[in-house]
């Protein structure tokens, strides 16, 4: 069955304490892989799609990279305005038009 | 630009009610897309429509319907509501298969 998986749940960290979050998928066969963040009471916010094993997007703080297995948005020094919910999501071969959602990794950043 | 405009924003029904949730989108997208958000369930498919003129079913479509009025608009409709259908409701949109959605700002429903 093809799944997609975020780890952690929550992450806390300190200003400048950078990390990454993880997406980890079974899928049959991999057409995009989506990031998304979201704001409280928000919809989400498109971030980056990685199509191939090897490809790396980057977007300020944020880069994306794309293994067969997972993806990691690594987030680089960051700021209090970097807290939210980040969602990954997956279009695979054979599952129609249309993307399946990870429950999220909730990140806070403290001053 | 306003992108993805969802109707209403929040709103309480009581067990046994009808309700329809409005979206409509201003990017001449093609594909169309409602999903619910529950805690700790993630973003869940309802229905989608590939294009104007078709829709599917998603992952949890039971009690709901809905019509692609045209290329635009996107309802969704709940017609007995139960409290297992509380939750927040998103209406997306697309144009490709190789772009990712825009989200409304979504509709918070109660049912008690």
């Amino acid at each position: 069955e093809d799944q997609v998986t975020q780890s952690p749940e929550a992450l806390r960290l300190q200003e400048g304490e950078s990390s990454s979050l993880n997406c980890s998928y079974t899928v049959s066969g991999l057409r995009g892989l989506f990031w998304y963040r979201q704001d409280p009471g928000k919809g989400p916010e498109f971030l980056f799609t990685l199509y191939s094993a090897g490809e790396e997007k980057e977007k300020e703080r944020l880069k994306a990279t794309l293994t067969k297995k997972e993806s990691f948005l690594h987030i680089t020094a960051p700021k209090p305005e970097d807290s939210a919910t980040y969602l990954c999501a997956v279009q695979f071969t054979g599952g129609g038009n249309k993307l399946t959602f990870g429950t999220g990794t909730q990140l806070k950043v403290e001053l | 630009n306003a992108g993805v405009t969802q109707t209403p924003k929040f709103q309480v029904l009581k067990t046994g009610q009808s309700m329809t949730l409005q979206c409509a989108q201003d990017m001449n997208h093609n594909s169309m897309y409602w999903y619910r958000q529950d805690p700790g369930m993630g973003l869940r498919l309802i229905y989608y429509s590939a294009s104007e003129g078709t829709t599917d079913k998603g992952e949890v479509p039971n009690g709901y319907n809905v019509s692609r009025l045209n290329k635009r608009e996107f309802s969704l409709r709940l017609e007995s509501a139960a409290p297992s259908q509380t939750s927040v409701y998103f209406c997306a949109s697309r144009d490709t298969t190789e772009d990712g959605y825009t989200f409304g700002s979504g509709t918070r429903l109660t049912v008690v």
